[in-house]
């Protein structure tokens, strides 16, 4: 099956805690994407990676950083959750840079406590 | 800069109404339109996309029309039904420079049976 692929479904933690959320595609994109997705269902882009090249949406806390293996793989890293952090996590991939065909994962739900 | 803007955040409805879903953009030239839909506990999927005016995109009951001269690309359907129940996301990719990828903000709809 090529899809997007995202672990854990769910996760639950405690404040200051490091989380981490795997995601891995098996379409053959070359490019690979964070999103959060808050309560009102507002999706907002985190990182997008593509041959080496990591882009990151300026508002995003130097808590959380992307970690990729390969163009396969993109893994998000929570350094020191806090509760505000609490959302839906969609890992997407695209065939180039430009973002066709666009595929997303089923989500990884993280609720800070 | 290119955006999306959809006007309904929440839609509710019965089953067998009508179903408009309003998406206007900005952006320079031809962009890609798309809707997604996203189902509970699922990540967004493509419905359909369209690139050209007046270029029809549908799936499922669902349709929408490019309209360069209105910059609008309404979802519409003529018959909801309550496996309808889903987020809705116009999305766009510019098609000048660097094609970067816009979504809305979504709009929740449910369909009461």
């Amino acid at each position: 099956e090529t899809a997007v692929f995202q672990t854990p479904n769910y996760h639950v933690t405690q404040v200051g805690n490091e989380v981490s959320f795997n995601c891995k595609q098996t379409l053959g994109h070359d490019t690979m994407y964070w999103y959060k997705q808050d309560s009102k269902k507002l999706l907002k882009i985190m990182f997008s990676y593509n041959n080496k090249q990591l882009i990151v949406n300026e508002t995003v806390p130097r808590r959380f950083s992307p970690q990729s293996s390969d163009k396969a793989h993109l893994n998000l890293r929570i350094k020191s959750v806090e509760p505000e952090d609490s959302a839906v996590y969609l890992c997407a991939s695209s065939r180039d840079r430009g973002g066709s065909d666009y595929t997303f994962g089923s989500g990884t739900r993280l609720l800070v406590i | 800069g290119d955006s999306v803007t959809q006007t309904e955040g929440q839609v509710a409805l019965s089953e067998e109404d009508f179903l408009t879903i309003h998406c206007n953009y900005s952006a320079s030239g031809y962009p890609t339109l798309f809707w997604y839909v996203q189902y509970p506990g699922e990540g967004p999927q493509l419905l359909f996309r369209a690139s050209r005016d007046k270029e029809k995109g549908s799936s499922r009951g669902f349709e929408a029309t490019y309209d360069k001269g209105t910059t609008s690309f309404h979802l519409r359907k003529a018959s909801v039904q309550e496996s309808d129940s889903a987020v809705y996301y116009c999305a766009l990719r510019s098609n000048t420079g660097y094609q970067n990828f816009y979504f809305g903000k979504g709009t929740s709809l449910t369909v009461i049976p």
